[in-house]
């Protein structure tokens, strides 16, 4: 059983560029939930995607987007980066849509400069 | 208003100590509570959950924490600590109504000390 993966590891970026984070869920699970994980911080919740649909999102503007395509991976996009975006962004996947534990991969750890 | 409270930051123990991580959560309804562990440059994994049933729930590596639905909490323990177990502990809770948000507390920081 492989479990989530995410790409790449590392990626710095300069204000205002735009960014694209890449997640594969674990095998069978078809829900995918993002978070961001700032400094000393616990992760927040971006959004999650049950089935290539939205199904849920936290407080975060409009310029983070994301998709999950029809083998349950899914991608997160940052557009207009700022400064605070600078950190860990973490996939979790799931199986259905509410009350079940997710399993993370190991993040992306994105700076802007 | 919702919310997970871990109370200590930071958490010394000496190796063989108990180990004690404390958890609330603020809702009128029971939640579904969970509790993970982050080693450095590493991804979150899940040590326990509690959703319903039987409210003493063991995990992984020797863990188990208690619901207390009067107390609002769900405390993290193991009767001994060992060196490995020094890492980051998040609490995360799940409410009734959000449906599939994870909201994590700030974390907890657990040193070892031999």
């Amino acid at each position: 059983e492989t479990g989530v993966t995410q790409s790449p590891t590392h990626l710095i970026k300069t204000r205002g560029q735009q960014v694209t984070l890449r997640c594969s869920s674990q095998s069978g699970h078809n829900t995918v939930s993002w978070y961001q994980q700032a400094l000393g911080q616990g992760p927040q919740f971006i959004f999650q995607y049950y089935r290539e649909e939205e199904n849920g999102r936290g407080n975060f503007p409009p310029r983070f987007s994301g998709l999950q395509f029809p083998n349950y991976s899914s991608e997160l996009n940052v557009n207009a980066l700022e400064l605070d975006d600078s950190a860990l962004y973490l996939c979790a996947s799931s199986y259905g849509q509410g009350g079940s534990e997710q399993y993370f991969g190991p993040g992306t750890r994105l700076t802007v400069t | 208003a919702q919310s997970v409270t871990q109370l200590g930051s930071h958490v010394s123990v000496s190796e063989g100590a108990l180990v004690l991580l404390r958890c609330n959560y603020s809702s009128s309804v029971p939640p579904y509570l969970f509790w993970y562990v982050q080693y450095p440059n590493q991804g979150l994994q899940l040590l326990l959950k509690y959703t319903t049933g039987a409210t003493l729930v063991k995990g992984i590596n020797g863990f188990e924490a208690e619901f207390k639905k009067s107390e609002t909490s769900f405390h993290l323990t193991k009767p001994s600590a060992h060196m490995s177990d020094a890492a980051e502990y998040f609490c995360a809770v799940i409410f009734s109504n959000t449906g599939n948000q994870f909201y994590f507390g700030t974390g907890t920081s657990l040193t070892v000390i031999p």
